[in-house]
C-alpha cells in the first residue's frame, strides 16, 4: 500500500514568488495534516482537514498561506508571497480518523527561500 | 514556551550499549505520549506509546518509561544498533481519543550508534 506522496521533494525559490506542494494520502484516510518543521525543532500544525473542511486552521499565517483539499483527497498548500522565513520542511500527514495513536507522515518538501 | 522538550540536541552510542533518550514536558494535562524516529529525507514514522494509565510500555528493544510526578518519559534501545541512527522525536498529547491536531512534538534528540 502506497504512503502519504508529496510533491515536489525540494524547492529552492526567491522571496516574493509564489510555492506550492502537493500532497496524496493514504486511500481511505479521510483526515490530513500539514505541518511545518523549522530546522532543529519539532512539526507544528499548520491545518488539519476532515474530508474536504478545513477544521483546525487556527496556526496557518493567512496572510500568505492558503491550502485546499478539493473532493477530500489530495490537498495543495500554497504561500504566496514567500518569505526568507518560510524556509523549512512542510510535511503532510494522514489518519483514518482524526484521533488515535499516530498518523503517517509523508516524506515532506523541503523549501528555500533566497 | 516549549511544551515538550528534548534537551539533548544529540546522543552518541556503540552498538551493542543502550540508547537512553530523555524527554520532558511541562503540561500537565498530556496524558498520552508518542516516540516518533525519522531519518533523514523521509518523514517521521511511529515508534512506541505510552498511556499515563502505565509507567512502562515495551516493544522489542525499544521500551519508553513514563514518570508522572516528574513530567519525565524517556526511551530506551536496548541493545542499540547501527540502523537506529535518527532523529527521535518525543510527542505528547491530552489523551488517545483526543484529536491527533493536539500532539505536540519535541524538537528531537539525533542518535548516532557507532559501529
Amino acid at each position: 500500500e502506497a504512503g502519504v506522496v508529496q510533491s515536489p521533494r525540494y524547492k529552492i525559490i526567491e522571496k516574493k514568488q509564489p510555492v506550492a506542494f502537493w500532497c496524496n494520502p493514504i486511500s481511505g484516510h479521510n483526515t490530513l495534516y500539514w505541518y511545518r518543521q523549522n530546522l532543529g525543532q519539532g512539526p507544528e500544525l499548520l491545518i488539519r482537514y476532515e474530508n474536504e473542511e478545513a477544521v483546525d486552521d487556527s496556526q496557518l499565517p493567512k496572510d500568505r498561506f492558503s491550502a485546499e483539499r478539493l473532493k477530500g483527497v489530495d490537498s495543495t498548500l500554497k504561500i504566496q508571497p514567500a518569505e526568507l522565513g518560510d524556509s523549512a520542511v512542510y510535511l503532510c500527514a494522514s489518519s483514518m480518523v482524526p484521533s488515535g495513536t499516530e498518523a503517517f507522515f509523508g516524506q515532506g518538501t523541503r523549501l528555500t527561500v533566497v | 514556551d516549549q511544551q515538550v522538550k528534548q534537551n539533548s540536541p544529540s546522543l552518541s552510542v556503540q552498538e551493542g550499549r543502550i540508547s537512553i533518550l530523555n524527554c520532558d514536558y511541562t503540561n500537565s494535562m498530556f496524558d498520552y505520549f508518542l516516540w516518533y524516529k525519522k531519518y533523514p529525507a523521509e518523514g517521521p514514522t511511529f515508534l512506541i506509546s505510552i498511556s499515563s494509565i502505565k509507567d512502562k510500555n515495551e516493544d522489542g528493544r525499544f521500551t519508553v518509561f513514563l514518570n508522572k510526578s516528574a513530567k519525565h518519559l524517556s526511551l530506551h534501545i536496548v541493545p542499540s544498533q547501527p540502523g537506529d541512527s535518527a532523529v527521535y522525536f518525543c510527542a505528547a498529547s491530552p489523551g488517545v481519543k483526543t484529536s491527533y491536531d493536539k500532539v505536540i512534538f519535541g524538537p528531537g534528540t539525533s542518535l548516532s550508534v557507532i559501529p
